[in-house]
């Protein structure tokens, strides 16, 4: 499955800034996905947006989606040391039944306290 | 929310020797689960689509040979790793389909292959 990118690969900030991700993939998608990976753990799904959708909030999380240019942002306001953490966009296709998901390479995020 | 288990979280094994990681949906019925692939600081690689009662769909360059899947019942998947060697030493994670949209994943299995 080809992957998407993500930028930047890496990034540090300070506690109470924002956080901005990118999420570029290729395919034509039902919906955008976001996860969360901590050191050696297993991934927490963060939000979906769906093909249909422009911008969706939860919480601290702000995702938009620009299916024209087949990209996605992830913005964290407010950060914290507890944010740390890999996050991960992933895409299902609108094609297939399986609902495959297929992950972007990740950004790691640290927040410095 | 949905959980899912892994087991082991970790395992050491010699080269040559067999490994199997179960994956199970704790509360949910999943009639598909998926099993991924992660090395060190790189994302996650689809390896197989596992679903209840029928053969796994493996992803181009896996071998079926290799990785055996096993999805017996609704709540539980198994991924062997057979003939392992240092090179099959990864992080391994499964994901259970609880509805068409929601994965969710296992907290992963580190393999290490002496």
């Amino acid at each position: 499955s080809q992957q998407g990118e993500e930028d930047p690969q890496a990034l540090s900030i300070q506690e109470g800034e924002n956080a901005t991700m990118n999420c570029s993939y290729k395919t034509s998608i039902n919906n955008l996905q976001w996860y969360r990976q901590n050191s050696g753990r297993g991934l927490v799904h963060l939000i979906l947006i769906r093909s249909n959708e422009r911008e969706k909030h939860s919480g601290r999380l702000r995702v938009t989606l620009d299916t024209s240019k087949k990209s996605s942002s992830l913005l964290i306001t407010a950060s914290r040391a507890a944010d740390t953490a890999s996050y991960f966009c992933a895409t299902v296709r609108s094609s297939g039944s399986a609902r495959q998901l297929t992950f972007g390479s990740g950004t790691q995020l640290t927040v410095l306290p | 929310g949905a959980v899912v288990s892994q087991h082991p979280s970790w395992v050491i094994c010699k080269s040559g020797t067999s490994v199997k990681i179960e994956c199970r949906s704790l509360d949910f019925q999943a009639t598909t689960m998926f099993w991924y692939r992660q090395f060190p600081k790189q994302s996650l690689m689809l390896m197989a689509t596992s679903n209840e009662g029928s053969k796994a769909t493996y992803e181009q360059g896996v071998e079926k040979d290799k990785f055996l899947i096993n999805h017996a019942s609704l709540t539980l998947s198994t991924l062997t790793v057979t003939s392992a060697h240092p090179e099959d030493s990864s992080f391994y994670i499964c994901s259970a389909r609880a509805d068409t949209d929601t994965q969710y994943f296992g907290p992963g299995t580190r393999l290490t292959v002496l």
